[in-house]
């Protein structure tokens, strides 16, 4: 079965640490994302990648960091910086070009917890 | 810039009622239109989409319509169902780039039996 996962399911911190969440895909997507979702926030666009080795910032990348060594992974490291981490994450791809069709296909997420 | 915004929640409805989610946006360029849906604890997955004016995209008994001259693209369904219970999100992407979508905030529905 084609799709994205994202793991663990639920992660717990204690404060000043550096976490890595996971996300890989098997769906041969070039374009992933990360986005942190909050309590009546909606999805903010954390990073995302459009290419092998090649990542952008999004609208929130502060306190964050990602990589892009392979097409299937992109994991996502909530570092010490990241002032409120805790938050539900989402991972998603999408292929790119080929017109308007490209739909964004979302993992199950990761709820991180700072303790 | 761009930027989505939807009706506030939460919407609590009995089952078989008619529902109305309102989304209007605001964009630089000629954006294409999405519904999407997350069930408790779950991702978020494709509704439904639009990609030009007067498009009406359709999906599970729900409806939106691409209206340019208001900027809107609203959320209906004629009866709703206790399973269609989840968070809906309206979201936009300009053509052409990073393929980067800019969501509303969400709105939360419950259906009653």
């Amino acid at each position: 079965d084609g799709g994205i996962t994202q793991s663990p399911k639920y992660l717990f911190r204690k404060e000043g640490q550096n976490v890595t969440l996971s996300c890989e895909q098997n769906l041969n997507h070039d374009a992933m994302y990360w986005y942190r979702q909050d309590p009546g926030q909606g999805l903010r666009l954390i990073y995302y990648s459009q290419i092998v080795n090649d990542f952008q910032k999004g609208d929130i990348a502060e306190g964050y960091s990602v990589s892009r060594e392979k097409k299937e992974s992109f994991p996502l490291t909530v570092t010490s910086a990241q002032k409120n981490p805790t938050a539900f994450y989402l991972c998603a791809s999408c292929q790119q070009g080929g017109g308007h069709y490209n739909e964004q296909f979302f993992g199950p997420g990761t709820r991180l917890t700072v303790l | 810039g761009n930027s989505v915004t939807q009706m506030e929640g939460p919407v609590t409805l009995s089952e078989e009622a008619f529902l109305t989610i309102n989304c209007t946006y605001t964009a630089t360029g000629y954006p294409s239109l999405f519904w999407y849906v997350q069930y408790p604890g779950e991702g978020l997955q494709l509704l439904l989409k639009a990609t030009k004016a007067d498009d009406k995209g359709s999906n599970k008994g729900f409806e939106a319509t691409y209206r340019k001259e208001t900027t809107s693209f609203h959320l209906e369904k004629g009866s709703v169902q206790v399973s269609d219970s989840a968070v809906y999100f309206c979201a936009l992407r300009i053509q052409g780039g990073s393929e980067k979508l800019v969501f509303g905030k969400g709105t939360k529905l419950t259906v009653n039996p």
